[in-house]
Protein backbone atom coordinates (compact mmCIF):
# COMPACT_ATOMS: atom_id res chain seq x y z
CA UNK A 1 0.00 0.00 0.00
CA UNK A 2 1.28 3.86 -1.04
CA UNK A 3 1.10 5.90 1.49
CA UNK A 4 1.08 8.73 -0.78
CA UNK A 5 -0.03 8.63 -4.53
CA UNK A 6 0.81 11.12 -7.06
CA UNK A 7 0.62 10.96 -11.14
CA UNK A 8 3.78 11.10 -11.92
CA UNK A 9 3.46 12.67 -15.36
CA UNK A 10 5.12 14.51 -16.98
CA UNK A 11 3.42 17.34 -17.69
CA UNK A 12 4.70 19.38 -20.59
CA UNK A 13 2.98 22.69 -20.34
CA UNK A 14 3.63 26.45 -22.29
CA UNK A 15 5.10 29.36 -20.27
CA UNK A 16 2.03 31.14 -18.62
CA UNK A 17 -0.06 28.31 -18.61
CA UNK A 18 -1.86 26.90 -15.37
CA UNK A 19 -1.16 23.86 -14.40
CA UNK A 20 -2.94 21.58 -10.87
CA UNK A 21 -1.27 18.30 -9.46
CA UNK A 22 -3.36 15.94 -7.40
CA UNK A 23 -1.97 13.76 -4.50
CA UNK A 24 -4.14 11.47 -2.28
CA UNK A 25 -2.82 10.07 1.46
CA UNK A 26 -4.11 6.64 2.57
CA UNK A 27 -3.55 7.10 6.28
CA UNK A 28 -6.73 9.17 7.61
CA UNK A 29 -4.61 10.48 10.51
CA UNK A 30 -2.36 12.15 8.68
CA UNK A 31 -1.47 15.59 10.52
CA UNK A 32 0.13 17.56 7.98
CA UNK A 33 0.83 18.05 4.36
CA UNK A 34 3.28 19.37 2.61
CA UNK A 35 4.74 20.48 -1.07
CA UNK A 36 8.29 20.38 -1.79
CA UNK A 37 9.69 20.82 -5.27
CA UNK A 38 12.94 19.06 -6.16
CA UNK A 39 15.60 19.88 -9.32
CA UNK A 40 17.25 16.93 -10.56
CA UNK A 41 19.74 15.46 -8.37
CA UNK A 42 18.79 18.22 -5.76
CA UNK A 43 17.82 18.29 -2.35
CA UNK A 44 13.86 18.52 -1.71
CA UNK A 45 12.94 22.01 -0.70
CA UNK A 46 9.78 23.37 0.71
CA UNK A 47 7.29 25.23 -1.68
CA UNK A 48 4.83 25.62 0.56
CA UNK A 49 2.19 23.99 3.53
CA UNK A 50 -1.21 22.76 2.82
CA UNK A 51 -3.64 24.19 5.41
CA UNK A 52 -7.18 23.12 5.61
CA UNK A 53 -8.97 26.03 4.75
CA UNK A 54 -6.26 26.37 1.38
CA UNK A 55 -3.72 28.79 1.09
CA UNK A 56 -1.88 30.84 -1.19
CA UNK A 57 1.56 31.93 -1.75
CA UNK A 58 1.86 34.16 -5.12
CA UNK A 59 1.42 31.91 -7.95
CA UNK A 60 0.92 28.50 -6.06
CA UNK A 61 -2.18 27.55 -4.50
CA UNK A 62 -2.51 24.71 -2.07
CA UNK A 63 -5.65 22.78 -0.86
CA UNK A 64 -6.54 20.23 1.17
CA UNK A 65 -9.43 18.24 1.71
CA UNK A 66 -9.88 15.83 4.58
CA UNK A 67 -12.52 14.00 3.64
CA UNK A 68 -11.22 12.41 0.74
CA UNK A 69 -7.56 12.50 1.60
CA UNK A 70 -6.90 14.81 -1.55
CA UNK A 71 -4.22 17.46 -1.65
CA UNK A 72 -3.57 19.85 -4.69
CA UNK A 73 -1.24 22.33 -5.83
CA UNK A 74 -2.25 24.95 -8.89
CA UNK A 75 0.34 26.94 -10.85
CA UNK A 76 -0.81 29.97 -12.42
CA UNK A 77 1.23 31.61 -14.93
CA UNK A 78 3.87 28.75 -15.47
CA UNK A 79 7.23 29.83 -15.83
CA UNK A 80 10.38 28.00 -17.13
CA UNK A 81 12.00 28.19 -13.66
CA UNK A 82 8.91 26.38 -12.32
CA UNK A 83 10.24 23.31 -13.82
CA UNK A 84 11.08 20.44 -11.57
CA UNK A 85 9.92 17.65 -9.73
CA UNK A 86 6.87 17.95 -7.26
CA UNK A 87 6.46 16.21 -3.89
CA UNK A 88 3.40 15.87 -2.09
CA UNK A 89 4.54 15.45 1.47
CA UNK A 90 2.28 13.76 4.17
CA UNK A 91 3.25 13.45 7.96
CA UNK A 92 1.99 10.74 10.07
CA UNK A 93 2.85 11.83 13.55
CA UNK A 94 3.38 8.98 15.91
CA UNK A 95 6.09 9.09 18.22
CA UNK A 96 7.95 11.43 15.69
CA UNK A 97 7.73 13.15 12.93
CA UNK A 98 7.82 10.72 10.01
CA UNK A 99 7.43 12.31 6.32
CA UNK A 100 5.46 10.20 3.48
CA UNK A 101 6.74 11.14 0.48
CA UNK A 102 5.47 10.58 -2.86
CA UNK A 103 6.84 9.97 -6.26
CA UNK A 104 6.71 13.07 -7.45
CA UNK A 105 4.92 14.96 -10.86
CA UNK A 106 7.38 15.98 -13.64
CA UNK A 107 6.96 19.39 -15.16
CA UNK A 108 8.55 20.82 -17.36
CA UNK A 109 7.10 24.22 -18.56
CA UNK A 110 8.03 25.21 -22.72
CA UNK A 111 9.45 28.61 -23.95
CA UNK B 1 19.02 31.37 5.23
CA UNK B 2 20.59 29.00 8.00
CA UNK B 3 20.28 25.88 6.51
CA UNK B 4 21.45 22.26 6.79
CA UNK B 5 24.77 20.93 5.35
CA UNK B 6 26.05 17.84 4.86
CA UNK B 7 29.57 16.59 4.03
CA UNK B 8 30.71 15.10 1.75
CA UNK B 9 28.84 15.74 -1.04
CA UNK B 10 29.88 12.49 -2.80
CA UNK B 11 31.66 9.23 -0.62
CA UNK B 12 32.69 6.19 -2.75
CA UNK B 13 33.27 3.12 -0.88
CA UNK B 14 33.95 -0.47 -1.47
CA UNK B 15 31.24 -2.87 -0.15
CA UNK B 16 31.16 -3.96 2.95
CA UNK B 17 33.26 -1.23 4.75
CA UNK B 18 31.73 1.03 6.53
CA UNK B 19 30.54 4.36 6.15
CA UNK B 20 29.64 8.22 8.12
CA UNK B 21 27.56 10.38 6.53
CA UNK B 22 28.00 13.61 8.32
CA UNK B 23 24.99 16.26 8.98
CA UNK B 24 24.91 19.87 10.95
CA UNK B 25 21.62 20.89 11.31
CA UNK B 26 19.71 24.29 11.31
CA UNK B 27 21.29 25.54 15.04
CA UNK B 28 17.65 26.51 16.85
CA UNK B 29 15.71 22.91 15.40
CA UNK B 30 15.47 20.23 17.97
CA UNK B 31 14.76 17.08 15.47
CA UNK B 32 16.55 15.68 12.80
CA UNK B 33 15.65 13.25 10.05
CA UNK B 34 17.99 10.92 8.15
CA UNK B 35 15.94 9.98 4.56
CA UNK B 36 17.61 8.04 1.66
CA UNK B 37 16.38 8.42 -2.58
CA UNK B 38 17.29 5.32 -4.57
CA UNK B 39 18.37 6.79 -8.05
CA UNK B 40 15.05 7.10 -9.75
CA UNK B 41 13.28 6.44 -7.02
CA UNK B 42 11.06 7.87 -4.17
CA UNK B 43 12.49 10.06 -1.17
CA UNK B 44 12.04 7.53 1.69
CA UNK B 45 12.33 8.44 5.91
CA UNK B 46 14.88 6.01 7.55
CA UNK B 47 14.99 7.56 10.82
CA UNK B 48 13.76 10.50 13.54
CA UNK B 49 16.10 11.81 16.13
CA UNK B 50 14.89 14.00 19.20
CA UNK B 51 16.51 14.63 22.62
CA UNK B 52 19.53 12.32 21.86
CA UNK B 53 17.86 9.55 20.74
CA UNK B 54 16.05 7.36 18.18
CA UNK B 55 12.11 8.66 18.30
CA UNK B 56 11.28 6.59 15.06
CA UNK B 57 12.59 4.59 12.43
CA UNK B 58 11.57 2.62 9.62
CA UNK B 59 12.15 -0.79 8.26
CA UNK B 60 14.81 0.60 6.71
CA UNK B 61 16.46 1.38 8.97
CA UNK B 62 17.89 -2.23 10.21
CA UNK B 63 20.64 -3.35 12.82
CA UNK B 64 23.33 -1.90 9.93
CA UNK B 65 22.70 1.61 10.66
CA UNK B 66 23.26 3.91 13.39
CA UNK B 67 22.61 7.79 14.39
CA UNK B 68 24.77 10.14 16.74
CA UNK B 69 24.89 13.04 17.90
CA UNK B 70 28.52 13.27 18.95
CA UNK B 71 28.74 16.96 19.84
CA UNK B 72 26.11 19.93 19.43
CA UNK B 73 26.28 20.88 16.09
CA UNK B 74 27.11 17.43 14.25
CA UNK B 75 24.73 14.64 13.35
CA UNK B 76 25.60 11.35 11.97
CA UNK B 77 24.17 8.33 10.06
CA UNK B 78 26.92 5.09 10.14
CA UNK B 79 26.39 2.46 7.49
CA UNK B 80 28.19 -0.64 8.53
CA UNK B 81 29.23 -3.50 6.45
CA UNK B 82 27.92 -1.74 3.15
CA UNK B 83 25.57 -3.45 0.46
CA UNK B 84 25.95 -2.52 -2.99
CA UNK B 85 22.00 -1.74 -2.47
CA UNK B 86 22.89 1.04 -0.06
CA UNK B 87 23.84 3.19 -3.05
CA UNK B 88 21.80 5.77 -2.86
CA UNK B 89 21.43 10.18 -2.39
CA UNK B 90 21.30 10.40 1.66
CA UNK B 91 19.33 13.46 2.68
CA UNK B 92 19.62 14.93 6.55
CA UNK B 93 16.84 16.94 7.34
CA UNK B 94 16.13 19.28 10.33
CA UNK B 95 12.79 20.91 12.05
CA UNK B 96 11.87 23.12 14.77
CA UNK B 97 9.26 20.87 16.17
CA UNK B 98 8.02 17.79 15.26
CA UNK B 99 4.29 18.28 14.88
CA UNK B 100 2.98 20.19 11.76
CA UNK B 101 6.60 21.63 11.06
CA UNK B 102 8.39 21.79 7.38
CA UNK B 103 11.45 19.59 7.51
CA UNK B 104 14.44 21.45 5.94
CA UNK B 105 16.73 19.41 4.09
CA UNK B 106 20.70 19.26 3.38
CA UNK B 107 21.76 19.20 -0.43
CA UNK B 108 22.73 15.60 0.11
CA UNK B 109 25.50 13.37 0.39
CA UNK B 110 25.36 10.51 -2.80
CA UNK B 111 27.02 7.34 -1.50
CA UNK B 112 28.23 4.78 -4.52
CA UNK B 113 29.38 1.46 -3.31
CA UNK B 114 31.65 -0.76 -5.51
Amino acid sequence: RKEVEQDPGPFNVPEGATVAFNCTYSNSASQSFFWYRQDCRKEPKLLMSVYSSGNEDGRFTAQLNRASQYISLLIRDSKLSDSATYLCVVNLFLTGNQFYFGTGTSLTVIP
Amino acid sequence: EPEVTQTPSHQVTQMGQEVILRCVPISNHLYFYWYRQILGQKVEFLVSFYNNEISEKSEIFDDQFSVERPDGSNFTLKIRSTKLEDSAMYFCASSEQSINQPQHFGDGTRLSIL
